[in-house]
């Protein structure tokens, strides 16, 4: 069974550009999280799906940032326009259908964007 | 606000010795999950091991097993018998039950497995 992927896995833009970042979650899995890692810094939350709908994105920094999950399969989540301090790891996860506390969540390998 | 500190940024252990990870939290919750995962170089971010705060006995998974400390709000994660495939980050991370499945999480530490 594929894992959940992420693509790309790096982007290096400048300042100014748009970048958009993709999940494919495990099949199956209608929960979907996107989580960052700025440099130095902890994972941070930015949002959950339940299918197509954005059930909590509290994380979103701010509305240069845009994420879509159209038809609750992959997701997208993009930076426009792209600053320097968005630069950082992008993680995308999954969990199965039921949002029991305690599911298992399943992670992608990140994709990593550096803005220059 | 929940809160997840991870105080040491790096640590080397020899391989088969034995390596304690450290992880304080704090919350006003009562009904929580706490988690290690583990990311190795270029790979996909794994869950470890997971402790559900009502349960008193620690969680136990094959070489690893966590010391929770409700009263401290601890959580240090011990691996026993490191071996080279053990070198990654390692992330402390938080979820309050009635909060679906938003993790919080530490600055992670990276463990390092010397032959």
């Amino acid at each position: 069974e594929a894992g959940v992927t992420q693509f790309p896995s790096h982007s290096v833009i400048e300042k100014g550009q748009t970048v958009t970042l993709r999940c494919d979650p495990i099949s199956g899995h209608d929960n979907l999280y996107w989580y960052r890692r700025v440099m130095g810094k902890e994972i941070k939350f930015l949002l959950h799906f339940v299918k197509e709908s954005k059930q909590d994105e509290s994380g979103m920094p701010n509305n240069r940032f845009l994420a879509e999950r159209t038809g609750g399969t992959y997701s997208t989540l993009k930076v426009q326009p792209a600053e320097l301090e968005d630069s950082g790891v992008y993680f995308c996860a999954s969990s199965p259908v039921r949002v029991q506390p305690g599911n298992t969540i399943y992670f992608g390998e990140g994709s990593w964007l550096t803005v220059v | 606000a929940q809160t997840v500190t991870q105080s040491q940024p790096e640590m080397s252990v020899q391989e088969a010795e034995t390596v304690t990870l450290s992880c304080t939290y704090d919350t006003s919750e009562n009904n929580y999950y706490l988690f290690w995962y583990k990311q190795p170089p270029s790979r996909q971010m794994i869950l470890v091991i997971r402790q559900e705060a009502y349960k008193q006995q620690n969680a136990t998974e094959n070489r690893f097993s966590v010391n929770f400390q409700k009263a401290a709000k601890s959580f240090s994660l011990k691996i026993s018998d490191s071996q080279l495939g053990d070198t990654a980050m390692y992330f402390c991370a938080f979820m309050i039950k009635a909060a679906g499945n938003k993790l919080t999480f530490g600055g992670g530490t990276r463990v390092l497995v010397k032959p």
